[in-house]
């Protein structure tokens, strides 16, 4: 089984301040790099399915991009607020994983008002 | 609301109970996915199935089995229960299950065996 790491593992910031956190993932046979925000006592909810080397999206104030030919997506949030105080996880899809989804970690955000 | 359904929300049972897990997609939504979150480890994949036929197969226990019907709700049968199957049993879905596609959860049903 080929590995999703995500760093780091948590994250404390004041309101405001912007940040960002990695997730890395096996760059071979590789199909595509999910990320979710899970916010306590709710379910995953999808940010980006990303599958092109160079992508970038954006929703909001949160942003993500992906470098398939080293294995590594970064998320972005601008301006942090509070309600953005959640885990986010990422979740690679590659062939050698006989066709499912491997999940990191995640990282967990607490953003101080 | 994600649109998946998941019941119960809770359940409380005994060591060597048999219990039963049931989900209903996204209307539209041919693969189910099962994933189990316990305490001290990330997302659990279990099992997907698409269209009714199992697609891919995870960390799922032999005591555990999963199914998807042809209306496509899914159940995940936890049999021979012991203490460490507490955990949160996630189901999602996605319209067809490749790399691409998002995938949907539900709230959970949170499983206690005592």
């Amino acid at each position: 089984i080929l590995n999703v790491e995500q760093s780091p593992q948590s994250l404390h910031v004041q309101e405001g301040d912007s940040t960002n956190f990695t997730c890395s993932f096996p760059s071979s046979n590789f199909y595509a790099l999910h990320w979710y925000r899970w916010e306590t006592a709710k379910s995953p909810e999808a940010l980006f399915v990303m599958t092109l080397n160079g992508d970038e999206k954006k929703k909001g104030r949160i942003s993500a991009t992906l470098n398939t030919k080293e294995g590594y997506s970064y998320l972005y949030i601008k301006g942090s607020q509070p309600e953005d105080s959640a885990t986010y996880l990422c979740a690679s899809y590659n062939a050698g994983n006989n066709r499912k989804l491997i999940w990191g970690l995640g990282t967990s955000l607490a953003v101080n008002p | 609301d994600s649109g998946v359904t998941q019941t119960p929300k809770h359940l409380i049972t005994a060591t060597g109970q048999r219990v039963t897990l049931r989900c209903s997609p996204r209307s539209g939504d041919l693969s189910v996915y099962w994933y189990q979150q316990s305490l001290d480890q990330g997302l659990q994949f279990l099992i997907h199935y698409y269209n009714g036929e199992e697609r891919a197969k995870g960390n799922i226990l032999e005591r555990f089995s999963a199914q998807q019907f042809p209306d496509l709700h899914s159940e995940l049968n936890l049999s021979s229960l012991e203490l460490g199957d507490s955990a949160l049993y996630f189901c999602a879905s996605s319209y067809s299950g490749t790399s691409g596609n998002t995938i949907y959860f539900g709230e959970g049903s949170w499983l206690t065996v005592v």
